[in-house]
């Protein structure tokens, strides 16, 4: 079983849906969970991070962590052309050199 | 706003050869990362750094691998002996101390092994 498992998509949505984006992970000594943005040829952007279980909202984006599912999600409410990208979920447990896992990533495609 | 720099963009060597990719982390951060993305595959992490010494590195990083710190503000990646599956986008992070999670990354060094 892989660490971090994420559908790689592509995921098309029309302008102004709701996005909902998932991983799962098996290794339950992560503890930090964060979700970049990564635009074709660019690095990863950090949109969002939290540490250990809930809810974290901030602008038209929420992450959510169930620690007691290894399951983690981002919500992206109000989607727009510009949010077309791929989304990866990472994570890390507190090893104190912050080794991050990522997940393989979600290719999102927002319609006009 | 402060970025990560790396250079170069893109980088060809051959089979054998040794490359140093370079990274400008930004100015006040303290903790620097090496991490690496084989075309069309997911983001993989390779090294950890802080005050001079590795603090955590994977499997992949192998003793053809090194990093180094040279001066106060360069971090670099040094690949002894490059394979061809040595090829991969190479990113460079850097973070604030008490911030470890908040990772700002490079725009990439694309390494071609010929």
């Amino acid at each position: 079983q892989k660490e971090v498992e994420q559908d790689p998509g592509p995921l098309s949505v029309p302008e102004g849906a709701i996005v909902s984006l998932n991983c799962t992970y098996s290794n339950s000594a992560f503890q930090y969970f964060m979700w970049y943005r990564q635009y074709s040829r660019k690095g990863p952007e950090l949109l969002m991070y939290t540490y250990s279980s809930g809810n974290k909202e901030d602008g038209r984006f929420t992450a959510q962590v169930d620690k007691s599912s290894k399951y983690i999600s981002l919500f992206i409410r109000d989607s727009q052309p510009s949010d077309s990208a791929t989304y990866l979920c990472a994570m890390s447990a507190d090893t104190g050199g912050f080794k991050t896992i990522f997940g393989a990533g979600t290719r999102l495609f927002v319609k006009a | 706003e402060p970025e990560v720099t790396q250079t170069p963009s893109h980088q060809v060597t051959q089979m054998g050869q040794e490359v140093i990719l370079r990274c400008v982390p930004i100015s006040n951060h303290l903790y620097f990362y090496w991490y690496r993305q084989i075309l069309g595959q997911k983001v993989e992490f390779l090294v950890s750094f802080y005050n001079n010494e590795i603090s955590e590195k994977s499997e992949i990083f192998d003793d053809q691998f090194s990093v180094e710190r040279p001066d106060g503000s360069n971090f670099t990646l040094k690949i002894r002996s490059t394979k061809l599956e040595d090829s991969a986008m190479y990113f460079c992070a850097s973070s604030y101390v008490e911030g470890s999670y908040e990772q700002y990354f490079g725009p990439g060094t694309r390494l071609t092994v010929t």
